[in-house]
């Protein structure tokens, strides 16, 4: 079954420094989303991606975030200064474009666990 | 403010019974709503989605009620096994359509 696949799996970082998280969606998918998943708590939405451009982003993904497409397979999240309360786990999800049963029906990876010192 | 609440309580309940997990929200217009299923340390994994003209939707030991009157949405796992221990995840679109967001979760603990 087709999968979405993370790297790395844990990364522990120092504080302000730049972080880049990698996700390969699946390949027929479309549509591309980072979430992240404070230790305990919901997980929350960051930011979707479609046709090479953000779609919608939320209050959390301020100018320290930033997400690219490099290439046709790779879609990054990258955090320029981290801060402790970026510790947490990121998760890249991705959905097919639109239509049918499976609108909007994420698949999600197993996630990158961030930790920052 | 938009608002998914599932119960933060989790919920302990014996094998071979019925276990009954209840998603509310407020301000939002749902045309459909999703469950998903979360393990520790893993992704969400998508369950069951019910759109706002389905009463009742049905997956094998699986059945999720939606009614868009009450903002609610409850979710039924039949003759319940340990297996089916994880946290489970309830998903409403944003109104933009773009965004997928969650509920906190229940925590289910199924003991032999």
């Amino acid at each position: 079954e087709p999968e979405v696949t993370q790297t790395p799996s844990h990364q522990v970082t120092q504080m302000g420094q730049e972080v880049i998280l990698r996700c390969v969606p699946i390949s027929n998918h479309l549509y591309f989303y980072w979430y992240r998943q404070i230790l305990g708590q919901k997980v929350e939405f960051l930011v979707s991606f479609y046709n090479n451009e953000i779609s919608e982003k939320s209050e959390i993904f301020d100018d320290q975030f930033s997400v690219e497409r490099p290439d046709g397979s790779n879609f990054t999240l990258k955090i320029r200064s981290t801060k402790l309360e970026d510790s947490a786990m990121y998760f890249c999800a991705s959905r097919v474009l639109t239509g049918g049963s499976g609108a909007n029906v994420l698949t999600f990876g197993a996630g990158s666990r961030l930790t920052v010192l | 403010s938009q608002k998914i609440e599932q119960n933060s309580e989790a919920l302990n309940i014996q094998e071979g019974k019925t276990a009954t997990l209840t998603c509310n929200y407020t301000n939002y217009s749902p045309a459909y709503l999703q469950w998903y299923r979360q393990d520790p340390g893993r992704g969400p994994v998508f369950l069951l989605l019910i759109r706002e003209n389905e009463k009742e939707k049905r997956k094998e030991r699986l059945k999720v009620t939606f009614d868009t009157t009450l903002k609610q949405s409850l979710f039924h796992i039949t003759a319940s096994q340990p297996a089916d221990s994880a946290t489970y995840l309830c998903a409403l679109n944003s109104n933009s359509g773009y965004a997928l967001n969650f509920g906190k979760g229940t925590s289910l603990l199924v003991t032999p």
